[in-house]
């Protein structure tokens, strides 16, 4: 089973900011992974995929980098509706798929 | 646009089955795969397994023994069994489209089961 390690497991920050999330693989995923967006109460919602793709709708201030075993979300200008859990999934080898344990990024 | 709903018991007793149905609307489910998950509250999200259209599913191996996932063409739905529950298994559950056995483009909104006696 791969493991995926998010970090930090909580990150406080101002509106405005830029914040860069991490994902770590436990051995290489390619490009197979996703990001989400989960605010409380309700589902997750596609970010990224293919490691680099928005999702449909998603704002550009969304991007998605790395390959392998490392990679980031970041976004570049938080807004207020951005405050949520962010979690990276696998989809290089399964079952299972896996998540990270995911982000929060709460206010500053 | 594709929209998932789950139903089902809100509280289950330990020791019996847990059984959700996921009704799709806006699109047929004889294409694509179709997935559960469950996020325990407070903590993260765990794929359950899924099933696409010749009927053919895949399990997590630390559920394997204990789920079922079957699917309803004429209904348009697909359900979940997992039988011998515990407290453990207390979670929101959630149906997705898990589009071609990748990520996750649709999500009902999850529906909260307790198992409890």
């Amino acid at each position: 089973e791969i493991v995926m390690t998010q970090s930090p497991a909580t990150l406080s920050v101002s509106p405005g900011e830029r914040v860069i999330l991490s994902c770590r693989a436990s051995q290489s995923v390619s490009s197979s992974l996703a990001w989400y967006q989960q605010k409380p109460g309700q589902a997750p919602r596609l970010l990224i995929y293919g490691a680099s793709t928005r999702a449909t709708g998603i704002p550009a201030r969304f991007s998605g980098s790395g390959s392998g075993t490392e990679f980031t979300l970041t976004v570049s200008s938080l807004q207020s509706e951005d405050f949520a859990v962010y979690y990276c999934q696998q989809y290089n080898d399964w079952p299972p798929y896996t998540f990270g344990q995911g982000t929060k990024l709460e206010i500053k | 646009q594709v929209q998932l709903q789950e139903s089902g018991p809100g509280l289950v007793k330990p020791s019996e089955t847990l059984s959700l149905t996921c009704t799709v609307s806006g699109g047929s489910i004889s294409i694509y795969y179709w997935s559960w998950f469950r996020q325990p509250p407070g903590k993260g999200l765990e794929w359950i397994g899924y099933i696409y259209s010749r009927g053919s599913a895949t399990y997590n191996p630390s559920l394997k023994s204990r789920v079922t996932i079957s699917l309803d063409t004429s209904k348009n739905h697909f359900s979940l069994k997992l039988n011998s529950v515990t407290a453990a298994d207390t979670a929101v559950y959630y149906c997705a489209r898990q589009r071609y056995g990748d990520y996750v483009d649709y999500w009902g909104q999850g529906t909260l089961v307790t198992v409890s006696s």
